[in-house]
């Protein structure tokens, strides 16, 4: 089992549509949870960082986190064909200057 | 936000020779620098981590002799590709984390390689 898992996609939702996507992890030990917007042949780019369980919301975008499933999810509200991107979740088990460890990304497609 | 930048954005060279890409923090100071490479429709793949000052820590199966990488300050990451091959060739990331930070990670463009 890796990891991080996270479904590939690709996923096509018309304009509007709330976006759910999710990565389930196997390491119980990781408190830092991420996630990273990446339009093609572009650097990824920080959406939203979190420690441990809870929720958190910067406009269009919330990101849930569950340690007793091990299950992270980015929602997305009012979706926009500027969202069109691939959608990677990380993770780590401590703060500082560790590695993350990425699930495969999400490609997301919004259609106008 | 934090801001890290590559240079080049992009590159074509023959086969044989060295290539040198620069990562750097603009406004912020990252003991830790990691770099990662992209091939296309797949996810980053680490290849080493970069402490300013020290030598580099490289993934298992990444060749150190090739990828060569450089810490020399709190804002500047270099990784050379020596004797590039066209299978080289990719999308070369690189992140930073601040210094006394929390690990978010702030990446680079990316620089794309391309060897013929």
């Amino acid at each position: 089992q890796k990891e991080v898992e996270q479904d590939p996609g690709p996923l096509s939702v018309p304009e509007g549509a709330i976006v759910s996507l999710n990565c389930t992890y196997s390491n119980s030990a990781f408190q830092y949870f991420m996630w990273y917007r990446q339009y093609s042949r572009k650097g990824p780019e920080l959406l939203m960082y979190t420690y441990s369980s809870g929720n958190k919301e910067d406009g269009r975008f919330t990101a849930q986190v569950d340690k007793s499933s091990k299950y992270i999810s980015l929602f997305i509200r009012d979706s926009q064909p500027s969202d069109s991107a691939t959608y990677l979740c990380a993770m780590s088990d401590h703060s500082g200057n560790t590695p993350l460890v990425f699930g495969k990304g999400t490609r997301l497609s919004v259609i106008a | 936000g934090a801001v890290v930048s590559q240079h080049p954005s992009w590159v074509i060279c023959k086969s044989g020779t060295s290539v040198k890409i620069e990562c750097r923090s603009l406004d912020f100071q990252a003991t830790t620098m990691f770099w990662y490479r992209q091939f296309p429709k797949q996810s980053l793949m680490l290849m080493a981590t970069s402490n300013e000052g020290s030598k580099a820590t490289y993934e298992q199966g990444v060749e150190k002799d090739k990828f060569l990488i450089n810490h020399a300050s709190l804002t500047l990451s270099t990784l050379t590709v020596t004797s590039a091959h066209p299978e080289d060739s990719s999308f070369y990331i690189c992140s930073a984390t601040a210094a006394g930070g929390p690990n978010e990670q702030f990446f680079g463009p990316g620089t794309r390689l391309t060897v013929l």
